[in-house]
């Protein structure tokens, strides 16, 4: 099964800062079509999941340009440029490229 | 407005049997592919299962597979998670999802618990 290492496990930042997270895969993630399917969701604290990001660097309708997502092959990265106080809660990175798919563990952004 | 809403959750002893329900309403139900997630107690996410739009292909994670069955009915615009042979490890909140995750329900909370 694919593994996927998110790192730093918990990022505590100042508003208005930029806050990096790092999803390493234990396989290419570059399906047969071309298309990588990693993903980026964030959970706040009490709520469902909701995507960020898709395809590693595609913004789903409605995210703020202060999100982006960048990578290839095994290593990717999701930025936030000047957090805000709604960005706060559990990051995670997903990958629908190889069956079963998989979870990272999750990344926690909080408040310095 | 697209919706996801899980229903079906409970208490359950070890060894039961469980079936989790997710109605769609606001996008083409039988155009999409649908995912069961969950997430135990102070837990991060666990993918489980997928299912094509038109069932033609299913997929499970290593942990339930052989246990819980996922299927769909699309002239109901809903999802299905059968869950057999529980255990303690099975108590999570379970989320149906959109492929492409673009929308997830509240969430059914499952509990395993003798």
């Amino acid at each position: 099964d694919v593994v996927l290492t998110q790192t730093p496990v918990s990022l505590s930042v100042t508003l208005g800062d930029q806050a990096s997270i790092s999803c390493r895969s234990s396989q290419s993630l570059e399906y047969s079509d071309g298309y990588t399917y990693l993903e980026w969701y964030l959970q706040k604290p009490g709520q469902s999941p909701q995507l960020l990001i898709y395809e590693v660097s595609n913004r789903f309708s409605g995210v703020p340009d202060r999100f982006i997502g960048s990578g290839s092959g095994t290593d990717f990265t999701l930025k936030i440029s000047r957090v805000e106080p709604e960005d706060l809660g559990v990051y995670y990175c997903f990958q629908a490229t190889h069956d079963p798919y998989t979870f990272g563990a999750g990344t926690k952004l909080e408040l310095k | 407005e697209v919706q996801l809403v899980e229903s079906g959750g409970g208490l359950v002893k070890p060894g039961s049997s469980l079936k989790l329900s997710c109605v769609a309403s606001g996008f083409t139900f039988s155009s999409y592919g649908m995912h069961w997630i969950r997430q135990a107690p102070k837990k991060g996410l666990e993918w489980i299962a997928l299912i094509y739009y038109d069932s033609s292909n299913k997929y499970y994670a290593d942990s339930v597979k052989g246990r819980f069955t996922i299927s769909r009915d699309n002239s109901k615009n809903t999802l299905y998670l059968e869950m057999n042979s529980l255990r303690s490890e099975d108590t999570a909140m379970y989320y149906c999802a959109k492929n492409q995750g673009d929308a997830w329900g509240q969430g059914a909370s499952v509990t395993v618990s003798s």
